[in-house]
């Protein structure tokens, strides 16, 4: 069935250092990939999204891109903050639709 | 823009007792879905409706129902909580179609004793 796999964290970085977290799938036919981030005490909000093979998502400084020969979709962001601190989520749509499907989530600490 | 509604945030049962955590959107989203969170695990998919009327299984539906009666409102019923189901709860809508992301609620925090 079709799942989702990324980095183990957690992961801490100093200020302004780049950042990568790796995501890879596993799906039937052509999902929409999503990036999601979570803030301490709330719920999941869309970071970015691609729809097709080799689409890059990208919104506050961070990019994801869609490699269809790789299976990956993985998301960076060139200099962190220390307000990036957050858990980051990777998932996928099934064909239909009707289903998401996530990591585990990775989270993130970015010290000044 | 209210978006997805959960109500309560912060709930403590006792074990054998029944509650519904509440569920609402404003968006006139056709999908919605209760999720649960807890670390390590990441989000697994209780159950989900593709619209009014229509509701099916996730990956963890047992000690759950839910029901649809309206595109608006999406309950999960706890049946007779189990400290097993302490857990964060979230609640998303999203429009039809497979590139559509899904929106959150805040979550409800449920601890069961």
């Amino acid at each position: 069935g079709d799942s989702v796999t990324q980095m183990e964290g957690p992961v801490t970085l100093s200020e302004e250092a780049f950042l990568t977290i790796n995501c890879t799938y596993t799906a039937t036919g052509y999902p929409s990939l999503f990036w999601y981030v979570q803030y301490p005490g709330e719920g999941l909000q869309l970071l970015l999204k691609a729809t097709k093979a080799d689409d890059k998502g990208s919104n506050k400084g961070f990019e994801a891109t869609y490699r269809k020969e790789t299976t990956s979709f993985h998301l960076e962001k060139g200099s962190v903050q220390v307000s990036d601190s957050a858990v980051y989520f990777c998932a996928l749509t099934s064909n239909t639709g009707n289903q998401f499907y996530f990591g585990t989530g990775t989270s993130l600490t970015v010290i000044p | 823009n209210a978006g997805v509604t959960q109500t309560p945030k912060f709930q403590v049962l006792k074990t054998g007792q029944s509650m519904t955590l509440q569920c609402a959107q404003d968006m006139n989203h056709e999908y919605m879905s209760w999720y649960r969170q807890d670390p390590g695990m990441g989000l697994r998919l209780i159950h989900y409706s593709v619209g009014a009327g229509i509701t099916d299984q996730g990956e963890v539906p047992n000690g759950y129902n839910v029901s649809r009666s309206t595109t608006e409102d999406f309950p999960l019923r706890l049946l007779s909580a189990a400290p097993s189901q302490t857990s964060v709860y979230f609640c998303a809508s999203s429009s039809k179609g497979s590139n559509q992301p899904q929106h959150f609620g805040d979550g409800t925090r449920l601890s069961i004793l």
